[in-house]
């Protein structure tokens, strides 16, 4: 299984200040034939389930918000929230899905300073 | 807009089996993976399994031996099936659409407790 694992476990940042979560793969999720990374990252309020916001490490899902973005490539990536929103608060994960079975880092959360 | 609704007992005795359905609307059900995960606090996300609309399924190892996944495209629905559960199968159980790359579409979750 490729393991992820995710840093910090939490982090509280000033509003409209930068927040930076990190996501390690045990392995590379870089795909050579298509150079396409199978990591996405989600964000999960309480009492919801996840939203994806990120796919292929870059990408993001329509209707999310430029302030959020992803960079990395191989083992290891980053999610940025540019300048945090109130909205922003949140526990977030990332996913691999290079090989099943598909795993989840342990998730970060995200609290206002 | 695709919405999915997960249903089923939220309480299971000990070693029996959970049953789960998790209708499809708004769209169709072909064309696409489906999965179910689950969320516990001891175990963060997990990933049970998936079925593709022909029948197609894969499982995570962890959970192979007491998984199965089936789906019936004429109700637009797939169901989970986990035999043996113990009080470490308590979770909120999701299921998702895995549109690939990533889970683009999730229902509400339902809580599921195994208890006696």
């Amino acid at each position: 299984d490729i393991e992820v694992t995710q840093s910090p476990d939490s982090l509280a940042v000033s509003l409209g200040e930068r927040a930076t979560i990190n996501c390690k793969s045990s392995q590379n999720v870089l795909y050579s034939s298509n150079s396409k990374n199978y990591l996405g990252w989600y964000q999960q309020k309480p009492g919801q389930p996840p939203r994806l916001l990120i796919y292929w490490a870059s990408t993001r899902e329509s209707g999310v918000p430029d302030r959020f973005s992803g960079s990395g490539s191989g083992t290891d990536f980053t999610l940025t929230i540019s300048s945090l929103q109130a909205e922003d608060v949140a526990v977030y994960y990332c996913q691999q899905y290079y090989s099943t079975p598909w795993t989840f880092g342990q998730g970060t959360k995200v609290e206002i300073k | 807009q695709v919405q999915l609704q997960e249903s089923g007992p939220g309480l299971v005795k000990p070693s029996e089996t959970l049953s789960l359905t998790c209708t499809v609307s708004g769209g169709s059900i072909n064309n696409y993976y489906w999965s179910w995960i689950r969320q516990s606090p001891g175990k963060g996300l997990e990933w049970i399994g998936y079925i593709y609309y022909s029948g197609n399924t894969n499982y995570n190892p962890s959970l192979k031996s007491r998984v199965t996944i089936s789906v019936d495209t004429s109700k637009n629905q797939f169901s989970l099936k986990l035999n043996s559960v113990t009080a470490a199968d308590t979770a909120v159980y999701y299921c998702a659409r895995h549109k690939p790359p990533g889970f683009d579409f999730w229902g509400q979750g339902i809580l599921v407790t195994v208890s006696s």
